[in-house]
């Protein structure tokens, strides 16, 4: 089984500035996919950035970013230019590859961002 | 639909009651999925279907939590005889096919037994 760990319950984050939230994972796959989800208050899992694990350049969404460290295990989502709509709860996801239909998620990190 | 819909968004049952949850794929998809979302914690998988055909039902909980799909677009997940630790948010979610990668989740139904 895959375990992915999110080590910060929560952040707080002034508006227009950047915040970075860690995941790692556990895995013996060599190709595998990861996933940063938001979920406001709605509850929607709304998907933000996703990484094949085959691809060495880091996924970009307009102010998204990754880091991915294949060797470490460790995907981070960088979050710049905060804005008050990115207050949510964001958690970090592993599929072993696309024909393995399950996600694994983390605990998940509240993100605040002030005003 | 243009997204995926479940209902009821809330539901309180009595320990001891069955409930029954919907969830209404986005239509076309092939791929449907429920998960269980304990509070403050990440979704679990509870179950797969491909078309009508449940697949995987290996994170289901116990033999009191049944799940279907008889024509292969509407999905019913049932809780039998309802117990506190069932209380969560449970969570739908399609896709296109096994192929695909893009979930789409439903916004849950926050279930609470008292």
């Amino acid at each position: 089984a895959q375990t992915v760990t999110q080590s910060q319950p929560e952040m707080s984050v002034q508006e227009a500035e950047t915040v970075t939230l860690s995941c790692t994972y556990d895995t013996s796959e060599n190709n595998y996919y990861l996933f940063w989800y938001k979920q406001p208050p709605s509850r929607q899992m709304i998907l933000v950035i996703r990484q094949e694990a085959y691809k060495q350049q880091n996924a970009t969404e307009n102010r998204f970013s990754v880091n991915f460290q294949k060797a470490a295990k460790s995907f981070s989502l960088k979050i710049s230019d905060s804005q008050l709509g990115d207050t949510a709860m964001y958690f970090c996801a592993f599929m072993k590859h696309v024909l393995d239909y399950k996600l694994s998620f983390g605990a998940g990190t509240t993100v605040t961002v002030r005003a | 639909g243009a997204g995926v819909s479940q209902s009821p968004r809330y539901k309180v049952a009595k320990r001891g009651q069955d409930v029954a949850l919907r969830c209404d794929p986005i239509s076309g998809h092939v791929s449907l999925f429920w998960y269980q979302q304990a509070l403050g914690q990440g979704p679990e998988f509870l179950t797969y279907f491909q078309n009508e055909a449940q697949l995987d039902k290996s994170g289901l909980p116990s033999d009191r939590f049944f799940a279907e799909r008889p024509e292969g677009s509407v999905s019913t997940l049932k809780i039998q005889r309802t117990q506190q630790e069932d209380s969560a948010v449970y969570l739908c979610a399609s896709k296109e096919g096994p192929g695909d990668y893009g979930y789409t989740f439903g916004s849950g139904t926050r279930l609470t037994v008292v």
